[in-house]
């Protein structure tokens, strides 16, 4: 069964960082591009970075370019999302998928001070 | 990028109902289009990818259908579990883009 636990959230002031993650298992991680998609309160899905299976390419919204970096290490079977100079619009939800599936609750990040 | 858009934004039905969301992208993304309910509190949920091609476990009164730029979620017979918000995602490349969500509502 596959299973994607995000963690790392916390509350953050603005400026400031923060790095989630994801640990996957029931298939081969290696194998799945894997992306992020946050929601924030009372708002719609948005869909934040994506890298492919190997690590090698990455992709981000405008709204987050420069600013997050996404990466993964196959060896531990996690997907990372580095957070750097947060804003209050980054305040939400976020969770990791699997291609195009999301499993898991996600984790919440605040931005406020 | 490649925009989406949905409507309606909000659909009030009743149990029993025929209901039918549309998405539209700005450019074609071919069938690469999924749809998602989701639930107050919880995560989305995969309902059918490729346009059409239900989800283990999805019941059958959701269909989708649709190709090129237009593309509908049609649920044949409104049962009470189905009232949630709806989104597209397509993911032809990326960046992937949602569309803005379909809130289904009890009329």
């Amino acid at each position: 069964e596959v299973q994607l636990l995000e963690s790392g959230g916390d509350l953050v002031q603005p400026g400031g960082s923060l790095r989630l993650s994801c640990a996957a298992s029931g298939f081969t991680f290696s194998s799945y591009d894997m992306s992020w998609v946050r929601q924030a309160p009372g708002k719609g899905l948005e869909w934040v970075s994506g890298i492919t299976g190997g690590g090698g390419t990455t992709y981000y919204a405008d709204s987050v370019k420069g600013r997050f970096t996404i990466s993964r290490d196959n060896s531990k079977n996690t997907l990372y999302l580095q957070m750097n100079s947060l804003r209050g619009e980054d305040t939400a939800v976020y969770y990791c998928a699997k291609g195009i599936t999301m499993r898991g609750q996600g984790t919440l990040v605040t931005v406020s001070s | 990028d490649i925009q989406m858009t949905q409507s309606p934004s909000t659909l009030s039905a009743s149990v029993g109902d025929r209901v039918t969301i549309t998405c539209r992208a700005s450019q074609s993304i071919s069938r690469w289009l999924a749809w998602y309910q989701q639930k107050p509190g919880k995560a989305p949920e995969l309902l059918m990818s490729i346009a059409s091609s239900l989800e283990s476990g999805v019941p059958s009164r959701f269909s989708g259908s649709g190709s090129g730029t237009e593309f509908t979620l049609t649920i044949s017979s409104l049962q009470p579990d189905d009232f949630a918000t709806y989104y597209c995602l397509q993911y032809i490349n990326y960046p992937h883009t949602f569309g803005q969500g379909t809130k289904l509502e009890i009329k």
